[in-house]
Formats: C-alpha cells, structure tokens, sequence
C-alpha cells in the first residue's frame, strides 16, 4: 500500500549549517508530494509541494525535488536558522483520492545560535 | 482568511466522562478531516467528510468515538467514555475540493489529557 518512511529525528544542526531531511516513498503512479511543517504549538502547514517526477517545489529557502528513479522527496536547505526549528513531515495522497494525505513519521529539527 | 478554528484548546478530563471537540473549517472548503497526534503513533486520520458527508471512518479506533459534521461551517469529535489513552492532540484540518490540486489547512489542535 501506500506509505512514507522519513530519516529518524531529532536532527540538531548549529545556524547557516545545511540541512538535509530523508523522504522515501510507496505508491500506486505518480501523485503529487508534499512538505508541511509544524511549528510548536501549532498545527501542520504546507511548506513545499511537486507535482510531477523532477519537478522542484520551494519555499523560504527550503528545496525538494522528486526522483521517480529513487521514490524519493529528500527536503534540503542551504543555510538553517533558529526559526526553522520544528517537525517536518513528508506526505503523499492516498490512492483512493479525496485529498486523504498519508504522513510520514515527522522529523523533529533543533537548530542552536 | 480566519483559519481554521478548534476549541478547546486544551482539554483535561477524567477517566469515563464525555469530551467533545470542536472545529470550524475554512469558509467554502468541502472537504474536512479529522487527525489525531501522538508520540507513539505519529499522525493518524480517524475520519474525513465531503460536501459534510463522511466518506471513511476507517480511522476511528473504537465505537466510543463518533463524529458529525451537521452543516459546512461545523464539525465535532466526540469521545464516549473517555479513556486516558485517548490522551492525544487533535486535529482539524480542511480543504477546497479533492485531489492533490488543495493543500490541508490545520488548525491549532485541542491537547486532551485524560486522568
């Protein structure tokens, strides 16, 4: 069936460092994947999205791009801030449509001045 | 753009009593769904509705749960009797039509804890 499979948090990195979180995946075709992220305290929000095999999604600094050869979404930044700490989770529509998501694990991110 | 809008947010409560959680979607989304967050099991979905029909209730892990959805500006989650497992954060989310063309917007959560 479908499913996501995220690299195990927490991933602690120092500010400027770059940031690379794993996103594997299982599916029927080729749906579209996402990255939303969640700030403490809050809830999920869309950080990033791809649409198609090698499309690149991007948002505030934050790159995912999707390998079909690899079923793979990996999330990467160049340069980390204290702001971005948060949980970051992969997901993918279920195959049966109704924009029912299936996330991923979560991956806590602590990033110190 | 109000959100999407839950209450309480926290909520704690004994063993055996009712709790009901509540959720406003967004104004002219359709589509809303019901998740449940814990350490231990990640992101669950326990349902989702569309055009405030339930369309799979497959998520929900017990009879004691229920929920409604009885116009498009309104839902609740119920929990009948609660148990202290069922300590989680609840989510809310909803979105504009189906399919991955709309992203989900969540709500804050309500923290239930259950003594």
């Amino acid at each position: 069936g479908d499913s996501v499979t995220q690299m195990e948090g927490p991933v602690t990195l120092s500010e400027e460092a770059f940031l690379t979180i794993n996103c594997t995946y299982t599916a029927t075709g080729y749906p579209s994947l996402f990255w939303y992220v969640q700030y403490p305290g809050e809830g999920l929000q869309l950080l990033l999205k791809a649409t198609k095999a090698d499309d690149k999604g991007s948002n505030k600094g934050f790159e995912a791009t999707y390998r079909k050869e690899t079923t793979s979404f990996h999330l990467e930044k160049g340069s980390v801030q204290v702001s971005d700490s948060a949980v970051y989770f992969c997901a993918l529509p279920f195959s049966g449509g109704y924009n029912k998501l299936i996330f991923g694990a979560g991956t806590r991110l602590a990033v110190h001045p | 753009d109000a959100g999407v809008i839950q209450s309480p947010r926290h909520e704690v409560t004994e063993m055996g009593q009712e709790v009901t959680l509540r959720c406003k979607p967004i104004s002219g989304h359709n589509s809303l769904f019901w998740y449940r967050q814990t350490m231990m099991r990640g992101l669950e979905l326990l349902i989702y509705f569309n055009n405030n029909v339930p369309i799979d209730d497959s998520g929900m892990p017990e009879d004691r749960f229920s929920a409604k959805m009885p116009n498009a500006s309104f839902s609740t989650l119920k929990i009948q009797p609660s148990e202290p497992r069922d300590s989680a954060v609840y989510f809310c989310a909803s979105s504009l039509g189906w399919g991955d063309k709309s992203p989900l917007h969540f709500g804050n959560g309500t923290r239930l804890t259950v003594t």
